[in-house]
């Protein structure tokens, strides 16, 4: 069965420092990859995601994420993160031949100290 | 374009009652999933609509879970009678077109705290 793995369950960091947040998926198909966020009050939203390509994809407010077909991996990545990406993270990834369901991890939450 | 609504926001009920969630797709949308998230743990998958079917309902944790799409619009997720280990958060989601191949995003409703005392 399909699961994904994140890594770290509360990320603390000052702001302006790098971030970067794991995620392991396993599934020995072909996969699509997702990273959503949830800030504080609001719902999740997709911050970015991988098809085919590139394995390295850039998504909204400067996150990146890249695809190691393979380590299983699709880690996101940040250089300079700033006080209102306080959210939490969730790492997702759904099988190509798969018309349905999608994976989710168990969130990370990235906290960021002004 | 509205986004998906889900209602209520929050429901405190008791073990062994009924409750009922609701969940309203963005328009045009065929996909409807429910998910659920326990505290701190995984954002699970409970069951798939395309349009009023059932295309996967293979989370769904046991019988006392009711899902239905009437008319392939709206939803609601039935729970009678609720156990405490119901608690969590149940989200919904929807995306565009007939299959998910991946080109098309969840979109997702604030969700509904459901609180099972």
């Amino acid at each position: 069965a399909q699961s994904v793995s994140q890594h770290n369950h509360h990320v603390i960091l000052s702001e302006a420092a790098s971030l970067e947040l794991g995620c392991n998926y396993s599934y020995g198909g072909t996969v699509n990859l997702f990273w959503y966020v949830q800030y504080p009050g609001q719902h999740l939203q997709l911050l970015l995601k991988y098809f085919s390509g590139d394995p390295l994809v850039k998504g909204i407010k400067g996150f990146e994420a890249e695809f190691i077909k393979s380590k299983f991996s699709f880690n996101l990545r940040k250089p300079s993160v700033q006080w209102s990406d306080t959210a939490e993270y969730f790492c997702a990834v759904k099988s190509y031949s798969s018309a349905s369901k999608i994976i989710f991890g168990s969130g990370t939450r990235l906290s960021i100290r002004p | 374009e509205a986004g998906v609504t889900q209602f209520p926001s929050h429901s405190v009920i008791e073990k062994g009652q009924t409750v009922t969630l609701r969940c309203d797709p963005i328009s045009g949308h065929d996909n409807l999933y429910w998910y659920r998230r326990v505290m701190g743990k995984e954002i699970k998958f409970l069951l798939h609509f395309v349009k009023e079917s059932k295309q996967d309902e293979s989370g769904m944790p046991n019988n006392r879970f009711l899902a239905e799409r009437t008319g392939g619009t709206y939803s609601t997720l039935k729970v009678q009678p609720a156990e405490l280990e119901d608690s969590g958060v149940y989200f919904c989601a929807s995306s565009y077109g007939l299959t998910t191949r991946g080109n098309s995003p969840l979109h997702f409703g604030n969700g509904t705290r459901l609180t099972v005392t």
